[in-house]
């Protein structure tokens, strides 16, 4: 079974300020791991994703996360945060057979100018 | 290469009522999945479809069910509408066997 827990539902940072949002998993599998975003009225946006090789993931926007597997850990961050960041985040993790995703319950993300 | 379309946008149904959302996948893929998005629960799967047929279930009552047809675009249907229903309804497609899903912007559904 698979679940992830994104610490932290509302984070705020200043404008050029670190992100830092938290994901921990728990896979009693190998994880493929997933950071979306999501605007409002809209869906869901693939940021990056870990499925095996290189531990640390670069994705769009300037955004990278690192696979932790002695940590369970998953946290997604961007060294400066702009304005047009201000999003919902989500974790995913899959690894089941299929294509079921456990998605964790979403980080606010505010930036403050 | 277009991306994954969901009808209708928005939704009101009054409760007992049925409804049907509609999902067409990017072009090429053959899994289709659905979720359940509410302020109180996040994201919920609902099930997966590949290749026409149900491939993964969630924890839903069987008032929510769906199908895929040939051409891998994809319906679900909820019957007996209750106000807890209300959410947006996302879609997301992907290759066969491939963890990249891709989401489509919704369906709003409220039950009045």
């Amino acid at each position: 079974a698979q679940s992830v827990t994104q610490l932290g539902s509302h984070v705020s940072v200043s404008e050029g300020a670190l992100v830092l949002l938290r994901c921990n998993y728990s896979s009693s599998v190998p994880p493929y791991l997933f950071w979306y975003v999501q605007y409002p009225n809209q869906g869901l946006q693939l940021l990056l994703k870990y499925t095996t090789g290189a531990t640390l993931v670069k994705g769009i926007n300037g955004f990278e996360a690192e696979f932790k597997k002695s940590e369970t850990s998953f946290h997604l961050t961007k060294p400066s945060a702009h304005m047009s960041d201000a999003a919902e985040y989500f974790c995913a993790v899959t690894g089941g057979t299929g294509n079921q995703f456990y998605f964790g319950t979403g980080t606010s993300l505010t930036v403050i100018p | 290469k277009a991306g994954v379309t969901q009808t209708p946008r928005y939704l009101i149904k009054t409760r007992g009522q049925q409804v049907t959302l509609s999902c067409s996948p990017i072009s090429g893929h053959r899994s289709v999945s659905w979720y359940q998005q509410t302020p109180g629960q996040g994201l919920q799967f609902l099930f997966e479809y590949f290749s026409e047929t149900q491939r993964n279930k969630g924890n839903f009552p069987g008032r929510f069910s769906g199908r895929q047809f040939s051409n891998s675009r994809s319906e679900m249907n909820v019957s007996t509408l209750e106000l807890g229903d209300s959410a947006l309804y996302l879609c997301a497609s992907s290759l066969a066997y491939s963890y990249e899903q891709y989401f489509g912007p919704g369906t709003r559904l409220t039950v009045t």
